[in-house]
């Protein structure tokens, strides 16, 4: 059954280090995200992304962080200058459509600032 | 802004007692809703879910109904076993982004 990848599954940063969290979405879906959820509390919403750029962003995505898709199969999320408060899971998910369907979500990377 | 609400955990059964874990929400026009779950250590997986209203979600013996009129989704199952411990999050879309409730552990013991 197809499944959406993430890799690291642990990353252990400095503080201050840029970060790089590694997804391969579900081959034919079109439209991903990402989401954290910061320990004990609820998943939320970072960004959405369609058509190599990206559709819409929370108030927690600022210039601090940005997406890519560099090639035909990897979504990336990118975290300059990690602070404590970075430290989450996060998840990246995909969907075949943008409107109202669900979205497969990937197993998380735990990231740790220390 | 859309939100969702969670009855508030962690709830504690025993082997086939009876579930109901309550989910409210508000949102403009009519979202699809969702239920997901986390086992320990795991992602987010798909529960169920109902695209419009009356419709009713069902899988690995959950169900839950779309009500409009509440504004409800509740997730029932009218057995649990211990493989169900987990998180269950329900959620909400209108096609860009989740809004996730804040979750409700669930421990089943034997």
């Amino acid at each position: 059954e197809p499944e959406v990848t993430q890799t690291p599954s642990h990353q252990v940063t400095q503080m201050g280090q840029e970060v790089i969290l590694r997804c391969v979405p579900i081959s034919n879906h079109l439209y991903f995200y990402w989401y954290r959820q910061i320990l004990g509390q609820k998943v939320e919403f970072l960004v959405s992304f369609y058509n190599n750029e990206i559709s819409e962003k929370s108030e927690i995505f600022d210039d601090q962080f940005s997406v890519e898709r560099p090639d035909g199969s990897n979504f990336t999320l990118k975290i300059r200058s990690t602070k404590l408060e970075d430290s989450a899971m996060y998840f990246c998910a995909s969907s075949e459509v943008g409107g109202r369907t669900e979205a497969f979500f990937g197993q998380g990377t735990r990231l740790t600032v220390v | 802004g859309d939100s969702v609400t969670q009855m508030e955990g962690p709830v504690t059964l025993s082997e086939e007692a009876c579930l109901t874990i309550n989910c409210t929400y508000t949102a403009t026009g009519y979202p699809s809703l969702f239920w997901y779950v986390q086992y320990p250590g795991e992602g987010l997986q798909l529960l169920l879910k109902a695209t419009k209203a009356d419709d009713k979600g069902s899988n690995k013996g959950f169900e839950a109904t779309y009500r409009k009129e509440t504004t409800s989704f509740h997730l029932e199952k009218g057995s649990v076993q211990v493989s169900d411990s987990a998180v269950y999050f329900c959620a909400l879309t209108h096609g860009q982004n989740f809004v996730f409730g804040p979750g409700t552990r669930l421990s089943v013991l034997p």
